[in-house]
């Protein structure tokens, strides 16, 4: 009973670093998303992907990409990692499009 | 624009007593309103959700909510806390047109005392 896995749990990199959290669900979900969460903000969305082949910007996009791989995977990269993205990530999937049903356990990302 | 306000940032009850966890919203049109509970080192469970209908939503682990659009607010209630209940817990909104834009509060934190 996996439902949405997140990789990795942590990571520590130095600004300037690229790096890519995977994430994938195994309930045949058509809608995926990332966001991050910081102390006191709640949740906000990064990068959605509606269904396969589709991705589009949330709330925070900037300094983000993401890659719908298949129906399954849905990763989110960081090109040049900066200490203002040190955060926790999550990503969710829902069976159609609107809030998040299923969320991994998050990675937890420091960037020095 | 959208947004949820979550009035408290923590609350302590004590075990076996009520709890209510309030939200108020901002949106110009019939929202749609979620609750979600989150354990710490875990992701964001959904408590329940609002669509349309009847305005007294039941949830999971026995968590009720209530929508009140005259006063937008969509409170979180649980008649008896145990002490697994201690976590933290959003309310969240998305237009009611559809769209992937959930807007959610920034979160209560519970804290449950013996």
């Amino acid at each position: 009973n996996a439902g949405v896995t997140q990789t990795p749990k942590f990571q520590v990199l130095k600004t300037g670093q690229s790096m890519t959290l995977q994430c994938a669900q195994d309930m045949n979900h058509n809608s995926m998303y990332w966001y991050r969460q910081d102390p006191g903000m709640g949740l906000r969305l990064i990068y959605y992907s509606a269904s396969e082949g589709t991705t589009d910007k949330g709330e925070v996009p900037n300094g983000y990409n993401v890659s719908r791989l298949n129906k399954r995977e849905f990763s989110l990269r960081l090109e040049s990692a900066a200490p203002s993205q040190t955060s926790v990530y999550f990503c969710a999937s829902s069976e159609e499009g609107g809030q998040p049903q299923h969320f991994g356990d998050g990675t937890r990302l420091s960037i020095l | 624009a959208q947004s949820v306000t979550q009035p408290d940032i923590h609350i302590t009850v004590s075990e076996g007593a009520s709890l209510e966890l309030r939200c108020n919203y901002s949106y110009g049109a019939t929202p749609y309103l979620f609750w979600y509970v989150q354990s710490p080192g875990q992701g964001l469970q959904l408590l329940l959700k609002y669509f349309s209908g009847d305005t007294l939503v039941q949830g999971i682990k026995g968590f009720e909510a209530e929508f009140k659009r005259s006063q937008s607010s969509f409170n979180l209630r649980k008649p008896s806390v145990h002490w697994s209940d201690a976590a933290e817990y959003f309310c969240a909104v998305v237009r009611g047109t559809g769209g992937f834009k959930t807007i959610f509060g920034a979160g209560t934190r519970l804290f449950v005392k013996a």
